[in-house]
């Protein structure tokens, strides 16, 4: 099994400011025929299901907002939020979609 | 416009069963990957299983802790995805999610169904 790892676990950014999630798979998850990094990054805000951001580790959801951007290859990727709004406090979670069982991450809490 | 609305959660006993449903609409459910994922109460996502579309036979896959106890199906003509749960453990008390799946994107999910497996 692929296991998901998120740093940090929490994280306080001020508004404006950067935020960079990070996660590592222990297999890597780019798929050799299409070059596509089987990752994908979702927002859970409390109360709600979580939201998908980017898939195939880089491509932007639509609708999502372009201060969101995944990057990353193999088994390392980031997300990173270039200039954090109030609307962004939620949990982040990372989740391989290469190989069943399609783990996530544990989660990163985002507040300002 | 797409919609997935999951039923069927509740109380159960340890050891009892439960059917879950889902019922979507916008969108034609035999070209799409299904899965199923939970939530325990305060902790992170986790990944039940999940049955892929026609073209690839609507093979099911699972996470090993359900393997034997849960069994996903469909069925296209009535526009539901169902989950059964047998053999219900505490560890199993969760909402559970039902989640589409379009061109490698999760890019729609259901509200969830609460299920409490609890004596």
């Amino acid at each position: 099994d692929i296991v998901m790892t998120q740093s940090p676990d929490s994280l306080a950014v001020s508004l404006g400011e950067r935020a960079t999630i990070n996660c590592k798979s222990s297999q890597s998850v780019l798929h050799i025929s299409n070059n596509k990094n089987y990752l994908a990054w979702y927002q859970q805000k409390p109360g709600q299901p979580p939201k998908v951001l980017i898939y195939w580790a880089s491509t932007r959801e639509s609708g999502v907002p372009d201060r969101f951007s995944g990057s990353g290859s193999g088994t390392d990727f980031t997300l990173t939020i270039s200039s954090l709004q109030t609307e962004d406090v939620a949990v982040y979670y990372c989740q391989q979609y290469y190989s069943p069982p399609y783990r996530f991450g544990q989660g990163t809490k985002l507040e300002i | 416009e797409v919609q997935l609305v999951e039923s069927g959660g509740g109380l159960v006993q340890p050891g009892g069963s439960l059917r879950l449903s889902c019922a979507v609409s916008g969108f034609t459910l035999s070209d799409h990957y299904m899965d199923w994922v939970r939530q325990a109460p305060g902790k992170g996502l986790e990944w039940v299983g999940r049955t892929k579309n026609k073209a690839n036979s609507y093979t099911t896959e699972y996470v090993a802790s359900v393997r034997g106890r849960f069994t996903i199906s469909r069925d296209d003509s009535e526009n539901s995805l169902y989950l059964q749960m047998n053999s219900l453990k505490a560890e199993d008390t969760a909402v559970y999610y039902c989640v589409a799946w379009y061109a490698g994107s999760a890019r729609d999910w259901g509200q969830g169904t609460l299920v409490t497996v609890s004596s």
